[in-house]
């Protein structure tokens, strides 16, 4: 079993629906939540960083990470066409020295115009 | 453009020839970090430098592969004897180190990596 599992998808919406994306994880040691957007042939890019437990909201996206169930989120409101790339979630550990990420195999999301 | 920077973007070679990757990190950046990625699947984490020094290597950077951060700014990974399986999306990533937690990680656009 994986550390991190992501539903790869594809995800297709019409364009200004609100898209919800989803990881879950087994490692109680990850406590650094981020989400990484790739377009293809390009490398990910920093979409939101997290810490802690809760919300973060940032433009039409919002993170929420549930450290008891060990889940965490990504919601995008207003989609639109651009946003339509692979979605990656991942996770580094605290207090344990590894700086390595661990990635979610990504969910293909396609936004219908 | 302040980004991470890798070279060659692509680059194809035979089985058995020895290949070598680029990367240069966001300027202010003391931390370097190399990924692999393969089709439909997230990065994964091969190797990492704080400055000069390599601190952490994972189980998949086999003994062909070499990763060099002389002078702490720019890296080198070079594979040796290349492999069909070792066809891959290389990325690399840079991020600030801080005396606790972890800054977030930002990736350049990767060396796609295919083997004849």
């Amino acid at each position: 079993q994986k550390e991190v599992e992501q539903d790869p998808g594809p995800l297709s919406v019409p364009e200004g629906a609100i898209v919800s994306l989803n990881c879950t994880y087994s490692n109680s040691a990850f406590q650094y939540f981020m989400w990484y957007r790739q377009y293809s042939r390009k490398g990910p890019e920093l979409l939101m960083y997290t810490y802690s437990s809760g919300n973060k909201e940032d433009g039409r996206f919002t993170a929420q990470v549930d450290k008891s169930s060990k889940y965490i989120s990504l919601f995008i409101r207003d989609s639109q066409p651009s946003d339509s790339a692979t979605y990656l979630c991942a996770m580094s550990e605290m207090d344990t020295g590894r700086r390595a990420l661990t990635f979610g195999s990504g969910t293909r999301l396609q936004v219908q115009p | 453009d302040t980004g991470v920077s890798q070279d060659p973007r692509h680059k194809i070679t035979k089985r058995g020839q020895n290949v070598t990757f680029r990367c240069d990190p966001i300027s202010e950046h003391n931390r370097l970090y190399w990924y692999r990625q393969t089709l439909g699947q997230g990065p994964e984490f091969l190797t990492y430098f704080q400055n000069e020094a390599q601190l952490e290597k994972s189980r998949l950077l086999s003994d062909r592969f070499s990763a060099e951060r002389p002078k702490g700014s720019f890296s080198t990974l070079e594979i040796q004897r290349t492999e069909q399986g070792d066809s891959a999306m290389y990325l690399c990533a840079s991020s600030l180190a801080q005396h606790a937690g972890n800054q977030p990680q930002h990736f350049g656009d990767g060396t796609r990596l295919s083997i004849l």
